[in-house]
């Protein structure tokens, strides 16, 4: 299994607060991205890095950022968390390199995160 | 952002049932085309990464095929399973250039369930 983590796996957090997530990976992957779990959306993409200190915004950026200081860290913080922030998030790595899109992405535990 | 679209959204087939969906993609700038399956309470996992035209790949009773000129996918699953049951994700990659490369972005996925 690929050496990916994911902290907290649950958390329960109150309007308004900020909230990270953390993603951490032991196999020096180049690409890392985060995602949340929506039903009827599949897995939706928040943001992904492709090195250190360079990161892209995905399909459902808003509310999100992130941030990418050395190669196994990828941190999701939600600003200033909403009900509809209210998921499961998923981290996932992908290799790097000629080969980089051929490659399959591995997938951390997820964290289920609720926003009261 | 790729427009990818997954039919049909869910299929309900009885164990022993054969049974085949889509992904469909834009043809341009393709790169590669991952299958994922997704078992509920888990991480996806990756099935297959299929890059040239024509390509076919084949994992015990599950197989799929790639049409890059016109854009889509089929996953076969032969036999179908009650352990078969998930949800099954495909995901294009663009080499479009730039930061796109290394984007990973999923369709709404097929939920498959099997009924012993």
């Amino acid at each position: 299994d690929a050496g990916i983590t994911q902290s907290p796996r649950h958390k329960v957090t109150e309007t308004g607060t900020p909230v990270t997530l953390r993603c951490h990976q032991t196999e020096n992957h180049r690409y890392m991205y985060w995602y949340r779990q929506d039903p009827g959306h599949g897995l939706r993409l928040i943001h992904y890095s492709y090195g250190v200190k360079d990161t892209d915004k995905g399909e459902v950026s808003d509310g999100y950022s992130v941030s990418r200081s050395k190669t196994e860290d990828f941190l999701l913080t939600l600003e200033s968390a909403t009900s509809s922030q209210t998921s499961v998030y998923f981290c996932a790595i992908s290799e790097s390199g000629a080969g980089g899109a051929n490659t399959e992405a591995f997938f951390g535990q997820g964290t289920r995160l609720t926003v009261v | 952002i790729l427009n990818v679209e997954q039919s049909p959204q869910s299929l309900h087939v009885q164990e022993g049932d054969s049974t085949n969906f889509t992904c469909s993609f834009p043809s341009s700038n393709f790169y590669a085309l991952h299958w994922y399956r997704w078992e509920t309470a888990k991480s996806p996992e990756a099935l297959f990464v299929m890059t040239l035209n024509g390509d076919e790949k084949k994992k015990g009773r599950i197989s799929a095929t790639l049409n890059t000129k016109e854009g889509y996918s089929y996953l076969y699953i032969k036999g179908s399973q009650p352990e078969d049951s998930a949800t099954y994700l495909c995901a294009p990659r663009s080499n479009a250039g730039g930061t796109s490369y290394g984007k990973l972005t999923f369709g709404q996925g097929t939920i498959l369930t099997v009924h012993p």
